[in-house]
């Protein structure tokens, strides 16, 4: 069995501010990892994926994920966060039968 | 580049019509999925594929059935349509599902907004 928690349906924080998305998950084998990002009227697209190769990943638009095993974690930061940042944020986990299991999403405000 | 396409984007049903979700790939993938995705839900897979000639069931697949016509294509039917299937509606292709050792990220379309009155 497979499960994600992000924790918090929303996040607000002050453009140029540190960008924190918290993800958990549960996973009975070594998992697969994604961060997904979905603009308004648009699907999700794939921000970052972590696959054993590097506990920290880095991906588009200056965001990156830190694999944590001891705490089942693997949240999503970007140093300085623009306006443009602004948009739902999808974590998933994907493991022995290899189909992603999504969280419920966290939408990121940004404020001027 | 194309990726995943879907059609309509846009359609609003009666309750009790059916009607049919288009989905097309061109990137050669082996696996395509259908998920719907409410307020406060995340995606919920309803029907996936993992390669030409198989389908099974995902999470919520009641009141729905896909059909994979070929590689490219991965149709979702509404056979009698209810308020409660009113929702956006994703299709989603990966290179393959498993298998080669590694999970590749989904590709997925901009959605059918779907309403049933």
């Amino acid at each position: 069995a497979q499960s994600v928690t992000q924790l918090g349906s929303h996040v607000s924080v002050s453009e140029g501010a540190l960008v924190l998305l918290r993800c958990n998950y549960s996973s009975s084998v070594p998992p697969y990892l994604f961060w997904y990002v979905q603009y308004p009227n648009q699907g999700l697209q794939l921000l970052l994926k972590y696959t054993s190769a590097a506990t920290l990943v880095k991906g588009i638009n200056g965001f990156e994920a830190e694999f944590k095993k001891s705490e089942t974690s693997f949240h999503l930061t970007k140093p300085s966060a623009h306006m443009s940042d602004a948009a739902e944020y999808f974590c998933a986990v994907a493991g022995g039968s290899y189909i992603p299991t999504f969280g419920r999403g966290t939408s990121l405000i940004v404020h001027p | 580049n194309a990726g995943v396409t879907q059609t309509p984007k846009f359609q609003v049903l009666k309750t009790g019509q059916s009607m049919t979700l288009q989905c097309a790939q061109d990137m050669n993938h082996n696996s395509m999925y259908w998920y719907r995705q409410d307020p406060g839900m995340g995606l919920r897979l309803i029907y996936y594929s993992a390669s030409e000639g198989t389908t099974d069931k995902g999470e919520v697949p009641n009141g729905y059935n896909v059909s994979r016509l070929n590689k490219r294509e991965f149709s979702l039917r509404l056979e009698s349509a209810a308020p409660s299937q009113t929702s956006v509606y994703f299709c989603a292709s990966t290179r393959a599902l498993g298998g080669t050792g590694d999970v590749g990220p989904q590709h997925f379309g901009d959605g059918t907004r779907l309403s049933i009155l």
